[in-house]
């Protein structure tokens, strides 16, 4: 699987757009960038995943580069209840599970 | 509305004691999986299940074995457990293994060994 390099923590007022960045400069073509979060003491949530287009769902946005080397996870209304760890992972084909790193630490304040 | 359920949620072992995480899914997943994650880091894979019948090892297979009962359920075991075994162990599932396929995970298990 490709590395991803991420922030280790970022702060974000409540209300406000969240847009935490990752990159993947050795993505290949056939790996999906993934987005999952872990709040304290839970086990990972699935938020978002894409492979080439930007994709929106109800929890997040994801808009990755032309040239896939980078990705922005955006959450568009922070709450305090999104204050978590962040993942991104991206995934090779063929038989392969997640391989989670340390991700971001995203701290939401009123 | 349950999803992965794992048991028990706390565990407290002696050095040298057996014992076996469960884990149940009911989405009628083919894959299933265990993590485990300790302090500061990311989740590390132990073993995998791709369908029914298979096992596989993962990152960090050493002192541990599984078994996949059916396809609802996969086990864990800690045959002869040691301090360094202490860590939060997370089951997963999917549809099946491979990219395009969402993981879903269990809240947890805490398991300390003394």
């Amino acid at each position: 699987d490709a590395k991803t390099t991420q922030p280790p923590s970022m702060d974000c007022a409540e209300g406000r757009a969240a847009n935490l960045p990752c990159n993947h400069s050795t993505i290949s073509g056939n790996e999906y960038v993934y987005w999952y979060r872990q709040i304290h003491s839970q086990g990972p949530q699935y938020i978002i995943h894409g492979l080439k287009n930007n994709e929106t769902n109800e929890m997040a946005s994801l808009i990755i580069t032309e040239d896939r080397k980078s990705s922005t996870l955006i959450l568009p209304h922070a709450t305090l209840r999104d204050t978590a760890v962040y993942y991104c992972i991206v995934r090779v084909s063929g038989y392969s599970t997640l391989t989670f790193g340390k991700g971001t630490m995203l701290l939401v304040s009123p | 509305n349950a999803g992965v359920t794992q048991t028990p949620k706390f565990q407290v072992l002696k050095t040298g004691q057996s014992m076996t995480l469960q884990c149940a899914q009911d989405m009628n997943h083919n894959s299933m999986y265990w993590y485990r994650q300790d302090p500061g880091m990311g989740l590390r894979l132990i073993y995998y299940s791709a369908s029914e019948g298979t096992t596989d090892k993962g990152e960090v297979p050493n002192g541990y074995n599984v078994s996949r009962l059916n396809k609802r359920e996969f086990s864990l075991r800690l045959e002869s457990a040691a301090p360094s075994q202490t860590s939060v162990y997370f089951c997963a599932s999917s549809e099946v293994v491979g990219p395009g396929n969402t993981i879903y995970f269990g809240e947890g298990s805490w398991l300390t060994v003394v």
